[in-house]
């Protein structure tokens, strides 16, 4: 039973444009969202985050929106560049950070074409 | 800041083997998680140590087991491998419940047949 979905295998973006990646979850007692990015043959890398209080939260390019009553979150980077090719990854949080670990969707491989 | 290395980066184990892998955490953080990430899947979470005690576990069997040291370096030990114990094996480190300050190594890709 996959708690968080990211039902795109895979995104191809211009370079430029925006990337828009999306996310859905099951459980409601998730209360705390991140991205994380990860290029091959690296660890994955902490992108952007929001809390269940919040809808909206932006950094730079990238802007996270969290629709509660959907159960839908999608990341937004603008404008996309050539070294955002990697694999995004939507995780969630029960406890807000607590000792149940991040559950992982099974990711989104965004390529960016110049 | 020294960042998360995991040692070894890759291996190969025969089915029934034992395997330990190791992680050294991020300066100056004293929480360390682990987790699998199986072929064309996200990481999946097995447990958590902080200050060497385990205080979360994931949906995996007791033959995955773990250790946290004084330095806050850290162990996975799998005992009895089985083919579908092949994954990409990755430690996060992280200051207790800040889950936007955790750090991921490499990981380790361990194959077993």
């Amino acid at each position: 039973d996959q708690q968080v979905k990211q039902n795109s295998p895979s995104l191809s973006v211009q370079e430029g444009r925006i990337s828009i990646l999306n996310c859905d979850y099951t459980n409601s007692m998730f209360d705390y969202f991140l991205w994380y990015k990860k290029y091959p043959a690296e660890g994955p890398t902490f992108l952007i985050s929001i809390s269940s209080i919040k809808d909206k939260n932006e950094d730079g390019r990238f802007t996270v929106f969290l629709n509660k009553s959907a159960k839908h979150l999608s990341l937004h980077i603008v404008p996309s560049q050539p070294g955002d090719s990697a694999v995004y990854f939507c995780a969630a949080s029960a406890r807000g950070g607590g000792a149940d670990g991040l559950t992982f969707g099974k990711g989104t491989h965004l390529i960016i074409q110049p | 800041e020294t960042g998360v290395t995991q040692s070894p980066t890759h291996l190969i184990k025969t089915r029934g083997q034992q395997v330990t892998l190791r992680c050294s955490s991020q300066s100056g953080h004293n929480t360390v998680s682990w987790y699998q990430q199986a072929l064309g899947q996200g990481p999946q979470f097995i447990f958590q140590y902080y200050r060497e005690e385990e205080n979360g576990r994931g949906n995996f069997p007791p033959r995955f087991s773990g250790l946290q040291f004084p330095n806050y370096s850290s162990e996975l030990n799998v005992n009895a491998l089985e083919l579908d114990d092949s994954a990409l094996y990755l430690c996060a480190s992280s200051y207790p419940g800040t889950f936007t300050e955790a750090f991921f190594g490499q990981g380790t890709r361990l194959t077993v047949v």
